[in-house]
């Protein structure tokens, strides 16, 4: 079966710009969770879909974010305007159940200049 | 809240040595261990788990037993190849009640020379 799928995989923008990031889950896989890491920190946890619904947001930094899941497919990921801080590589991940082990994409490396 | 401790790298070795990669968490629940590794220009990959006290993940010669007593989760490899040069995240995710999102350590670079 294919793999998580995330595009693009290196974006550089400029500063209160707006980026997009997409994720394509595994086929039948109902949760989708989005992590990020920052460079010399830890990968966070941002958000959590089953389907099309969110689960858990609590990871969001801001209202500069916005995710979605339409169709509980593929989900996007938008960062409105952009600034310094959002630079990192943003990881997505899907699993079949709740308990069972996340899949993740290759990460989408993020530049804010 | 929980969390995840790792030891900090970057880790060292020559080809055939024998690997360990400390990892302890606190959490209020009973959670599930994992590490993950992250191969250069690549996405992360599930390495082992384990799911409960005891339990003994391995994979690739790789194996890492929760220890609930000392909440411990540290990663071993008795002879590391050079392919084995990758970043382990040690992580863990409490399956008790709806949270499901992973608490991720820093992760440790191991680079392996021949």
């Amino acid at each position: 079966e294919a793999g998580v799928t995330q595009f693009p995989s290196h974006s550089v923008i400029e500063k209160g710009q707006t980026v997009t990031l997409r994720c394509d889950p595994i086929s039948g896989h109902d949760n989708l969770y989005w992590y990020r890491r920052v460079m010399g920190k830890e990968i966070k946890f941002l958000l959590h879909f089953v389907k099309e619904s969110k689960q858990d947001e609590s990871g969001m930094p801001n209202n500069r974010f916005l995710a979605e899941r339409t169709g509980g497919t593929y989900s996007t990921l938008k960062v409105q305007p952009a600034e310094l801080e959002d630079s990192g590589v943003y990881f997505c991940a899907s699993s079949r159940t709740g308990n069972q082990p996340q899949h993740f994409g290759d990460g989408t490396r993020l530049s804010i200049l | 809240g929980d969390s995840v401790t790792q030891m900090e790298g970057p880790v060292t070795l020559s080809e055939e040595a024998f690997l360990t990669i400390n990892c302890t968490y606190t959490a209020t629940g009973y959670p599930s261990l994992f590490w993950y590794v992250q191969y250069p220009g690549e996405g992360l990959q599930l390495l082992l788990k384990a799911t409960k006290a005891d339990d003994k993940g391995s994979n690739k010669g790789f194996e890492a037993t929760y220890r609930k007593e000392t909440t411990s989760f540290h990663l071993e490899k008795g002879s590391v190849q050079v392919s084995d040069s990758a970043v382990y995240f040690c992580a863990l995710s409490d399956y008790a009640g709806n949270n499901r999102k992973l608490i991720w350590g820093l992760g440790t670079s191991l680079a392996v020379n021949p």
